[in-house]
C-alpha cells in the first residue's frame, strides 16, 4: 500500500544536539511538507517542497533545515538553534500545488528534548 | 492574513447524542476548506473538501457544510469510535500551503 513513513516515532535529543527525522513517501506525489503541531495551536508549516532539489522555508524555518535529493525522501534537520524543539512532527505529500484531497500525511515524529 | 479558528476546543458527547462542531475562517479567496480527523498520536486523516458556500459532504455519520464566513461539522447519532481531534484547514487562492484551525477534541462516551 501506498503511503508516508515517518521515523522514528519517538526522539529525544540533548541540549545543543542535531537531530534528523526520516519522511519517505511511495505516492508519487511531487510535493511534501514538515508541519509542527503544539497542544492547543493549529498546525505550522516548517518547510516545503515542490520538486526535488528545491524547498521553501514556511512560516516557522528557524532553527530547521531539510533536502530533497529524491522525489521520495524529505528529511528534516532539527539543529542546536531551535530553542524549543519539543513537538509533534508531521510530513505530509500531495501531487501538486492545488490538492484536491489536501495533504497524505504520515503518522508522526514526538521530539522531546532531554 | 488567513486565519482559522475552531470551537468548541472540546466537546464531550453521549452516544447518540448528535452536535456540530464550528469552524470559522477569514482568507482572501477560498479555493478549498478542508477537514481533517486525527486520532492521539497518528496523523490527520483527510474527510472532505468544500470549494464553494452552500456545498455539503456527507460520510457515514459526518456531513460538512459551508457558508462565506464558516463551516460545520455536523455529527448525527456519534458512536465512541468517533472520538478524535477534528482539525479544518483552509488554502487560498494565491498561497500554496494551508491554514490549520487548534481542532476540536471530541470524545464519545458509550
Amino acid at each position: 500500500d501506498g503511503g508516508i513513513t515517518q521515523s522514528p516515532k519517538y526522539l529525544f535529543r540533548k541540549e545543543g544536539q542535531n537531530v534528523t527525522l526520516s519522511c519517505e513517501q511511495n505516492l508519487n506525489h511531487d510535493a511534501m511538507y514538515w508541519y509542527r503541531q503544539d497542544p492547543g495551536q493549529g498546525l505550522r508549516l516548517i518547510y516545503y517542497s515542490q520538486i526535488v532539489n528545491d524547498f521553501q522555508k514556511g512560516d516557522i524555518a528557524e532553527g530547521y533545515s531539510v533536502s530533497r535529493e529524491k522525489k521520495e525522501s524529505f528529511p528534516l534537520t532539527v539543529t542546536s538553534a531551535q530553542k524549543n524543539p519539543t513537538a509533534f512532527y508531521l510530513c505530509a505529500s500531495s501531487i501538486g500545488g492545488t490538492p484536491n484531497h489536501g495533504y497524505t500525511f504520515g503518522s508522526g515524529t514526538r521530539l522531546t528534548v532531554v | 492574513e488567513d486565519q482559522v479558528t475552531q470551537s468548541p476546543e472540546a466537546l464531550r458527547l453521549q452516544e447518540g447524542e448528535s452536535s456540530s462542531l464550528n469552524c470559522s475562517y477569514t482568507v482572501s479567496g477560498l479555493r478549498g476548506l478542508f477537514w481533517y480527523r486525527q486520532d492521539p498520536g497518528k496523523g490527520p486523516e483527510f474527510l472532505f473538501t468544500l470549494y464553494s458556500a452552500g456545498e455539503e459532504k456527507e460520510k457515514e455519520r459526518l456531513k460538512a457544510t459551508l457558508t462565506k464566513k464558516e463551516s460545520f461539522l455536523h455529527i448525527t447519532a456519534p458512536k465512541p469510535e468517533d472520538s478524535a481531534t477534528y482539525l479544518c484547514a483552509v488554502q487560498d487562492n494565491y498561497g500554496q500551503n494551508f491554514v490549520f484551525g487548534p481542532g476540536t477534541r471530541l470524545s464519545v462516551l458509550p
